[in-house]
């Protein structure tokens, strides 16, 4: 079965550290993964698709197969990175139907 | 910009009453969604809707009911509101194929008491 695995229920880090945001994924073809943030009492919002290996506001995932990972990636924390961070993988068994299977989400706090 | 839009942000309803959730979105997405988000359970699917008048089970479909009367308009429906249902709705839309990821509107709250 596919599923994806946020570990962390919360991540607290000073601002300036480093920031890592964990995401295990399950399934056996190639995935298509994202990362979704929800900012305080802000709407849930893309912040990027493994495909398009890009940048956004500094985060940064790479796509480990051997691992089945898709770690979040940050190399300095800001204080307005605090947010509910989502792991997302594209449900291959439900044909062009768009959906996803989402991890449990991590928490983040920066703390000044 | 995609716009999703929900028709309430806030709701209180009896237990009971009979609910109606909606959205809008206007990018042309023939997916649309509904989730509940609760604290320590993250995002879970109720229905989806992948055309006009299609609808699939989620993983969390009973007590729910769902329509899509036009590609633009998703519906979710609470037969009869229990306190079990009180939380906070997501709904979200997508073209087909989901190179682009989901949008998500910003949330209705809804307590049920």
């Amino acid at each position: 079965a596919q599923r994806v695995t946020q570990p962390e229920k919360l991540l607290s880090v000073f601002k300036g550290a480093p920031v890592e945001l964990k995401c295990n994924y399950s399934y056996s073809g190639s995935p298509e993964l994202f990362w979704y943030v929800q900012y305080s009492r802000q709407r849930l919002q893309l912040l990027l698709r493994h495909i398009s290996r890009e940048s956004i506001k500094g985060f940064t995932a790479d796509l480990n197969k051997g691992e089945t990972s898709f770690h979040l990636k940050k190399p300095f924390a800001q204080e307005e990175d605090s947010a509910m961070y989502y792991c997302a993988l594209r449900d291959h068994g439900s044909g062009n139907t768009g959906k996803l299977i989402f991890g449990q989400g991590t928490t983040l706090q920066v703390k000044p | 910009d995609v716009k999703v839009t929900q028709s309430s942000r806030y709701l209180v309803k009896r237990t009971g009453e009979k609910v109606f959730l909606e959205c809008v979105q206007d990018m042309d997405h023939e997916n649309m969604f509904w989730y509940r988000q609760d604290p320590g359970l993250g995002l879970r699917l109720i229905y989806f809707s992948y055309d006009v008048k299609m609808k699939e089970k989620g993983d969390i479909p009973e007590g729910y009911s769902v329509s899509r009367e036009k590609k633009e308009r998703f519906s979710l429906i609470l037969e009869s509101a229990s306190t079990n249902q009180t939380s906070m709705y997501l709904c979200a839309s997508s073209f087909a194929g989901t190179a682009s990821g989901q949008f998500f509107g910003p949330g209705t709250r809804l307590t049920v008491l």
